[in-house]
């Protein structure tokens, strides 16, 4: 079955600590999406990255970095040097491709960046 | 702005009536999702369309309906309100042949 577990429901860092979001997912298929979203205090949801599930390659986007580990099925996150902008409810998600491809979160992760 | 533009962006109602959200994807996307965004709940995935076929559905109230317009708009019917069924409703779409979902604002839907 298709599923996303965020096993830390929330963080407090100060700010200018690195902190790693951890993502565990399940799945029958072996094509699949990843994806991490970021929701701000103000409720939208916004895109960060999708990764496919044929590229383990880490990526790293400025002071944003992800661990995409295939034998653990993990997909992490890392904030290096924190921000108090990046407080925020990060959402783990897994599509399937080979099935419907709807989308399925996890249950979020409230990040509290500390000044 | 991702694109995708839902209305209303707040909707107060009291309970057993009937709301109706909608959903305008960007453009040239054919695939739009709908989820609710209760407090207890997290995200959880409604229906999906693409090109007006209904594709998925998810944990979908019966009371809850969706359809996708010819011109892609969606729209999704909520009735019988109860308390519970208070929440953000997001509305995301995505390009053909891709899982790139770009979501709206939402409409936060408050029963009374």
């Amino acid at each position: 079955a298709q599923k996303v577990t965020q096993a830390q429901t929330e963080i407090s860092v100060v700010e200018k600590e690195d902190v790693t979001l951890d993502c565990v997912y399940e799945t029958r298929d072996t094509t699949y999406y990843l994806f991490w979203y970021k929701q701000p205090p103000s409720g939208e949801l916004v895109f960060l990255i999708r990764r496919n599930s044929f590229d383990e390659q880490n990526e790293i986007s400025g002071r944003y970095s992800w661990n995409f580990q295939k034998s653990t099925s993990s997909f992490n996150f890392t904030i290096t040097a924190s921000q108090v902008v990046d407080s925020a409810v990060y959402f783990c998600a897994l599509s399937e491709q080979n099935r419907d491809d709807k989308i399925i979160f996890g249950k979020g992760t409230r990040l509290h960046i500390l000044p | 702005d991702s694109g995708v533009t839902q209305t209303p962006k707040h909707l107060i109602t009291a309970t057993g009536q009937r709301v109706t959200l909608r959903c305008s994807p960007r453009s040239g996307d054919l695939s739009v999702y709908w989820y609710q965004q209760s407090l207890d709940q997290g995200l959880q995935f409604l229906i999906q369309y693409y090109n007006g076929e209904e594709r998925a559905k998810g944990n979908i109230l019966e009371r809850f309906s969706a359809q996708q317009f010819p011109d892609l708009h969606s729209e999704l019917n909520l009735s019988s309100l109860e308390l519970g069924d208070s929440a953000l409703y997001f509305c995301a779409s995505s390009p053909p042949r891709t899982t790139e979902a770009f979501f709206g604002q939402g409409t936060r839907l408050t029963v009374v």
